[in-house]
């Protein structure tokens, strides 16, 4: 099932300019995970931030969490044509089942960066 | 080495074909996920090995079969699927503890059935 809502669902701007995606979750979590998807390729993970933190940093982006309003926010800085892709958050659902972690992925945000 | 292998890229098959997919991890994770994912939309969880042993199985249709023969490799037997099924199928890995950790995505099967 899928907790994760992320909007918007496709953001289209010029390189430079700075990207923000949102995700809203219904449980509680224990922790949140952005991941990049370049076109019908594997994801790749970009940060982790815990219920415990309320903002990560990691080269140009920036993750906040605010878990009071179940959301968080990608802020790309500086975008680049190679941003291009989807980004999808994943929750835990607050579940830890002994040794693996099953994520439950939002919708995913189509980004563009035009040149 | 922190990549995650899959094999083949391409798979078209016909609905009476048996085929696998194959998974493999070097980084000593000892979870294995299968997710299957449709055009524009997020990745599904499939299946989900620990320590080699099937701990979940979300109510995935008989006709796809995983196999965890040791702890690098993962398979995932198809047979009989239906064009519905096609999809990008996407392996993960990651490590095994008290705690959630990134997983580790392969590049996908991108599956046709005909």
């Amino acid at each position: 099932s899928q907790q994760g809502e992320e909007d918007p669902q496709a953001l289209s701007i010029q390189e430079g300019e700075n990207a923000t995606m949102n995700c809203s979750y219904k449980t509680s979590i224990n922790n949140l995970q952005w991941y990049r998807q370049n076109s019908g390729r594997g994801l790749v993970h970009l940060i982790l931030i815990r219920s415990n933190e309320r903002e990560k940093h990691s080269g140009r982006l920036r993750v906040t969490l605010d878990t009071s309003k179940k959301s968080s926010s990608l802020l790309i800085t500086a975008s680049r044509a190679a941003d291009t892709a989807s980004y999808f958050c994943a929750t835990d659902g607050g579940m830890f089942s002994g040794g693996y972690n099953k994520l439950i992925f939002g919708a995913g945000t189509r980004l563009a960066v035009h040149p | 080495d922190t990549e995650v292998t899959q094999t083949p890229k391409h798979l078209v098959m016909g609905m009476t074909n048996k085929k696998s997919l194959k998974c493999e991890q070097h980084m000593g994770h000892r979870a294995m996920y299968w997710y299957k994912q449709k055009a524009k939309k997020p990745p599904e969880l499939m299946f989900v090995y620990s320590y080699e042993k099937l701990s979940i199985n979300e109510s995935v249709p008989s006709r796809f079969s995983p196999e965890c023969p040791n702890s690098s490799l993962l398979n995932l037997h198809l047979h009989a699927l239906q064009p519905e099924d096609s999809a990008l199928y996407l392996c993960a890995s990651s490590q095994v503890d008290r705690g959630t950790y990134e997983q580790y995505f392969g590049p996908g099967t991108r599956l046709t059935v005909t």
